[in-house]
């Protein structure tokens, strides 16, 4: 049962243009949402993140997107750049319950940003 | 500069070997996770601890794998014995119970069992 989904494996993107990543949960438990960015040979990197309390959080070039009604979060990347190019994880918590912290993580998106 | 730190980086190992993989999570943190990345399955939690104390290992095959905290600075994953389809890449990850569920990952461990 997958609970957090990237329904998109792939995405590709001029450089300079928007990238959009999104990710689908089914858990109406889930209360704090986090996007991490994962280049070959390296562990993910925490890249930002959102509490159910708000709708949008916002840093630098990257925006997360949370729509709890339709259980669905967006990360929007502006303007993307070469750099960007990696696999980008979406994941969820339930952090107020008994999860001490654990993270659901969705499949992946690669993403490429073409110069 | 905090990371979480992960070795050995690279593992080539045979069939049956023990293998066995160290964390050292950011100091101050308090739940060290352990995750295996495949082609397959994308990153699946194996294990997680909270002060030390094994919390959920319900992801791991019991019979081969262990997770274990010696101490606050060490986690440790064991398999005994390696099988080839154990080959994966093994990520450590720590974050601090209390505060948003933020996890921070190691680098990983390579894992090719032949």
């Amino acid at each position: 049962d997958q609970q957090v989904k990237q329904n998109s494996p792939s995405l590709s993107v001029q450089e300079g243009r928007i990238s959009i990543l999104n990710c689908d949960y089914t858990n109406s438990m889930f209360d704090y949402f986090l996007w991490y960015k994962k280049y070959p040979a390296e562990g993910p990197t925490f890249l930002i993140s959102i509490s159910s309390i708000k709708d949008k959080n916002e840093d630098g070039r990257f925006t997360v997107f949370l729509n709890k009604s339709a259980k669905h979060l967006s990360l929007h990347i502006v303007p993307s750049q070469p750099g960007d190019s990696a696999v980008y994880f979406c994941a969820a918590s339930d952090g107020g319950g008994t999860s001490y912290g654990k993270l659901t993580f969705g499949q992946g998106t690669i993403l490429t940003v073409h110069p | 500069d905090a990371r979480v730190t992960q070795t050995p980086r690279h593992k080539v190992t045979e069939m049956g070997q023990e293998v066995t993989m160290r964390c050292q999570p950011i100091l101050g943190h308090n739940t060290v996770f352990w995750y295996r990345q495949t082609m397959m399955q994308g990153l699946e939690l194996l294990a997680y601890f909270r002060n030390r104390a094994p919390l959920d290992d319900s992801g791991m095959p019991k019979d081969r794998f262990s997770a274990e905290m010696p101490d606050a600075t060490l986690a440790t994953l064991k398999i005994q014995p390696s099988e080839p389809r154990d080959s994966a890449v093994y990520f450590c990850a720590s974050g601090k119970a209390g505060g948003p569920d933020t996890q921070y990952f190691g680098p990983g461990t390579r894992l090719t069992v032949l």
